[in-house]
């Protein structure tokens, strides 16, 4: 059973910066597990912000940026703003047409 | 615009069944794999499923595995995800997603509610 690992929770000042990091249980994340990152705020369906990697989403700010860094994927947030205060999810794929949810990281401006 | 509706919500007794439906709009179905997504309650989110653009490749998580069936009706523009042998850790809200061909979850339905309770 793969499990994707994330940090439960965050904090970043504003205009600060922070790097949220998505992991797998067993091994690496690389390009072929085609990272994605998903907001959430309560009440809301998810939205797309980085897709392979390090693809923007349309409409995401640049301040928003994706990466593999080391052996996990990374998800930066520059210039944090007030209303980034969300819930972040990062999705894997793990193979033969399975994809696994991170559990989410919960980031706090303030 | 693209456009993803979900609908079934309900409540159902433990061990009983569920339909739910995801009407799609503005793209062109046929030609995208679909997935579905769920969120209990304070929790994050779980993927359950993926089905091809054609419906001939079916992917399910080991925790709905055998249980819950995708299917898809390119004729009308809807997918669909059976669902038996319902528990109580299945109350859940559903979404459905397209997935594109870069890999991406996008757009995502607002989800309906699905409460399994006796």
């Amino acid at each position: 059973q793969t499990v994707v690992t994330q940090e439960p929770s965050f904090s970043v000042s504003p205009g600060g910066t922070v790097t949220l990091t998505c992991g797998l249980s067993a091994g690496s994340v690389s390009t072929s597990n085609y990272p994605s990152w998903y907001q959430q705020t309560p009440g809301q369906a998810p939205r797309t912000l980085i897709y392979s990697t390090n693809t923007r989403s349309s409409g995401v700010p640049d301040r928003f940026s994706g990466s593999i860094l080391g052996n996990k994927a990374a998800l930066t947030i520059t210039g944090a703003q007030a209303d980034d205060e969300s819930d972040y999810y990062c999705a894997l794929y793990v193979g033969l047409g399975i994809w696994v949810f991170g559990g989410g990281t919960k980031l706090t401006v303030l | 615009e693209v456009h993803l509706l979900e609908s079934g919500e309900g409540l159902v007794q433990p061990g009983g069944s569920l339909r739910l439906s995801c009407a799609a709009s503005g793209f062109s179905f046929s030609s995208h794999a679909m997935t579905w997504v769920r969120q209990a309650p304070g929790k994050g989110l779980e993927w359950l499923s993926l089905i091809s653009h054609d419906g001939a490749d079916t992917y399910y998580a080991n925790s709905v595995k055998g249980r819950f069936t995708i299917s898809r009706d390119n004729s009308k523009n809807t997918l669909y995800l059976q669902m038996s042998s319902l528990r109580a850790e299945d109350t859940a809200i559903y979404y459905c997603a397209k997935e594109d061909s870069a890999h991406r979850f996008d757009p995502w339905g607002q989800g309906t509610l699905v409460t399994v309770s006796s």
